[in-house]
C-alpha cells in the first residue's frame, strides 16, 4: 500500500515561514491535498491538487509537489495557524486514499 | 443548513458490533461521494472505506475490509458504517466526509466533514 510520510513536529516563531513536508514514492506524479486540524475539531482542507486554495483560505498557504517530496509552506505564520497537518493522496492502484501521520505546527 | 451529523457511537466489548450513521442536509446527497475516516486517541487520521454516489462501488482500509461494511440510504440521506468483530485498536473518533471538489476543474478532495463519533471497544 501507498505511504506518506511527514516529519516530526514543526516550530516557528511567528511571521516566519513554515514549511512541512510530505514524503512518498514518486508522489509528483499525483494530486496532493492538505488538511488543517485544530484540537477538538474536524479537519479542513487548506490546499487542494498540490497548490490551490479553496476559497475562503489566505493566501498565506501555498504547495508544491515534485519527485517524492510534497511540501506545504505557510508563509507569515500566525498563533491561529497552530494545528495538526495532513498530506492525502487517491492511490489509484487500489482505489484507496491515503493519509500521512501528520505534522504539529507549534508557533512559538 | 449543509452539515452532516454522526451518531452511534459508545462503549463496545471486543468482538461485538456498533452501526455508526451519518444524516446529511442541506445539499444533494445522492450526488455525492461519501467517506468514513477515524482518528485514535492523539494519532492521526486513518481512512476507513468510501461508496460512490450511486452504491455501485465501495472500497476499504485493509484494516477493516472483512468487518466493516459501509452502505448509504439515498432516499433518507443517510451513510452507514456496520461495524463486526470491533478490536481495542477500532478505538476512536469517526468522521463521515462528502468528497467533493473545492476548486474548479479540481480533483475531489473531503470537503465536508462531519464532527465525529467517539466509539470505544475494551471489555
Amino acid at each position: 500500500s501507498y505511504v506518506l510520510t511527514q516529519p516530526s513536529p514543526v516550530s516557528v516563531a511567528p511571521g516566519q515561514t513554515a514549511r512541512i513536508t510530505c514524503g512518498g514514492d514518486n508522489i509528483g506524479s499525483k494530486a496532493v491535498h492538505w488538511y488543517q486540524q485544530k484540537p477538538g475539531q474536524a479537519p479542513v482542507v487548506v490546499v487542494s491538487d498540490d497548490s490551490d486554495r479553496p476559497s475562503g483560505i489566505p493566501e498565506r498557504f501555498s504547495g508544491s509537489n515534485s519527485g517524492s517530496t510534497a511540501t506545504l509552506t505557510i508563509s507569515r505564520v500566525e498563533v491561529g495557524d497552530e494545528g495538526d497537518y495532513y498530506c492525502q493522496v487517491w492511490d489509484d492502484n487500489t482505489d484507496h486514499w491515503v493519509f500521512g501521520g501528520g505534522t504539529k505546527l507549534t508557533v512559538l | 443548513q449543509v452539515q452532516l451529523v454522526e451518531s452511534g457511537g459508545g462503549v463496545v466489548q471486543p468482538g461485538r458490533s456498533l452501526r455508526l450513521s451519518c444524516a446529511a442536509s442541506g445539499f444533494s446527497f445522492s450526488t455525492y461521494g461519501m467517506h468514513w475516516v477515524r482518528q485514535a486517541p492523539g494519532k492521526g487520521l486513518e481512512w476507513v472505506a468510501v461508496m460512490w454516489s450511486d452504491g455501485a462501488n465501495k472500497y476499504y482500509a485493509d484494516s477493516v475490509k472483512g468487518r466493516f461494511v459501509i452502505s448509504r440510504d439515498n432516499s433518507k440521506n443517510t451513510l452507514f458504517l456496520q461495524m463486526n468483530s470491533l478490536r481495542a485498536e477500532d478505538t476512536g473518533i469517526y468522521f463521515c466526509a462528502r468528497e467533493s471538489p473545492v476548486t474548479e476543474g479540481g480533483s475531489d478532495v473531503f470537503d465536508m466533514w462531519g464532527q465525529g463519533t467517539m466509539v470505544t471497544v475494551s471489555s
